[in-house]
């Protein structure tokens, strides 16, 4: 079945550490996109990449980094620069051409820091 | 600046009875509008689309949204709602750019039915 595979669902860290979360696509997307979601805030756009080996900053990308060395593949990396790091984070990813505009979700990872 | 906004954060509803979520948004020009659902702790699963054409939309789930142009709105109906419908809902934006496809969400709908 196609589809987006984020992991691990539950993620714990101390504070300081880095920390990698996991997105896989095999649907054959070229945009992929990480989102962050915190209570009452819906979700807020924190990178997103149209083609592999290029990526844009979204709207709160400040502690973060991503890389897109893959079609399929598109990590992020929640740095100790990152203020508030504990949220649910969210990949998406889009196709091009006439169905650019339909995002599909993968099932998230909760990131605890302490 | 573009935004899109959903008035109720909670709304309880009876099993059974008929459901209206609403949705207002603000762009400079008739945006592309979805609506998903979520479940908790997991992702989001879109209902349906809104891109130009016929104002009211079906889709999955019985349910259906209608678009108003005069109104800047986007509401999603249900006749009638079933238990398994509690879930957060949230109502999304988008005009295609140079930039790419990038989604302005609002802060979501959560919807809890009573049986």
């Amino acid at each position: 079945d196609g589809g987006i595979t984020q992991s691990p669902k539950y993620l714990f860290r101390k504070e300081g550490q880095n920390v990698t979360l996991s997105c896989e696509q095999n649907l054959n997307h070229d945009a992929m996109y990480w989102y962050r979601q915190d209570p009452g805030q819906g979700l807020r756009l924190i990178y997103y990449s149209q083609i592999v080996n290029d990526f844009q900053k979204g709207d709160i990308a400040e502690g973060y980094s991503v890389s897109r060395e893959k079609k399929e593949s598109f990590p992020l990396t929640v740095t100790s620069a990152q203020k508030n790091p504990t949220a649910f984070y969210l990949c998406a990813s889009s196709s091009s051409g006439s169905k650019s505009y339909e995002q599909y979700f993968g099932p998230g990872t909760r990131l605890t820091v302490t | 600046a573009q935004s899109v906004t959903q008035p109720d954060i909670h709304i309880t509803v009876s099993e059974g009875a008929s459901l209206e979520l609403r949705c207002n948004y603000s762009y400079g020009a008739t945006p592309y509008l979805f609506w998903y659902v979520q479940s908790p702790g997991q992702g989001l699963q879109l209902l349906l689309k809104y891109f130009s054409g016929d104002t009211l939309v079906q889709g999955i789930k019985g349910f259906e949204a209608e678009f108003k142009r005069s109104q800047s709105s986007f509401n999603l109906r249900k006749p009638s709602v079933h238990w398994s419908d509690a879930a957060e809902y949230f109502c999304a934006a988008t005009r295609l750019t140079g930039g790419g496809n990038k989604l302005t969400f609002g802060t979501g709908t959560q919807l809890k039915v009573e049986l």
